[in-house]
């Protein structure tokens, strides 16, 4: 079954430190889509990266990263240069290729980052 | 920039009451959806709507659960029969296309809205 996992429930930065939010994924599938969404404390839910399992390229925007690697089944998200808006619940999530039309996503358990001033 | 916007921002309603979450989508959009998040814990996917029915749901969307679409523009969750654990925030999405096998195309992004916080009492 369809799993993920982001063991880290909070982090606590100081501003400008690096930061690293793990995902770690299940699924059988071999196509598959993986997704970070940003949940500020207002509680809407932002969009900010979108990757298939056919791209392993690892991306870069801003000071945001994305280190995908189907070898150990991690799409870990990593925030240079931290800053106080930074602050949020970042979730990662799944989709299957059985749910691709449904945009069925799989969310973690989602990570609480602190950025302290 | 086109969004995703959900009425009400808040609402509170007594157990056993109906209540109807309204949303409007994005207006090409063709696929919309139904999250919700109980307060702390992960978003998880009630139903997607597509060509005026339901392509999949969850296990938690049961029969007290419906969905519609009464004109172009709205897209509705209704709960039949509150229970106190239907208290969460409620997402409304909305995608112009589904996503595909290859992981080609564009306009596959699906769209959030802002959400609404369903407190049952």
């Amino acid at each position: 079954a369809q799993k993920v996992t982001q063991a880290q429930t909070e982090i606590s930065v100081v501003e400008k430190e690096d930061v690293t939010l793990d995902c770690v994924y299940e699924t059988r599938d071999t196509t598959y889509y993986l997704f970070w969404y940003k949940q500020p404390p207002s509680g809407e839910l932002v969009f900010l990266i979108r990757r298939n399992s056919f791209d392993e390229q690892n991306e870069i925007s801003g000071r945001y990263s994305w280190n995908f690697q189907k070898s150990t089944s991690s799409f870990n998200f990593t925030i240079t240069a931290s800053q106080v808006v930074d602050s949020a619940v970042y979730f990662c999530a799944l989709s299957e290729a059985q749910s691709f039309s449904s945009y069925k996503l799989i969310f973690g358990s989602g990570t609480r980052l602190l950025v302290r001033p | 920039e086109p969004e995703v916007t959900q009425t009400p921002s808040h609402q509170v309603t007594q157990m056993g009451q109906e209540v109807i979450l309204r949303c409007v989508p994005i207006s090409n959009h063709l696929y919309f959806y139904w999250y919700r998040q109980i307060l702390g814990q992960k978003v998880e996917f009630l139903v997607s709507f597509y060509n005026n029915e339901i392509s999949e749901k969850s296990e938690i969307f049961d029969d007290q659960f419906s969905v519609e679409r009464p004109d172009g523009s709205n897209f509705t969750l209704k709960i039949r029969s509150t229970k106190l654990e239907d208290s969460a925030m409620y997402f409304c999405a909305s995608s112009e296309r589904g996503l595909d096998g290859m992981g080609m195309g564009m306009n596959t992004e699906a769209f959030f809205g802002q959400g609404t916080r369903l407190t049952v009492v």
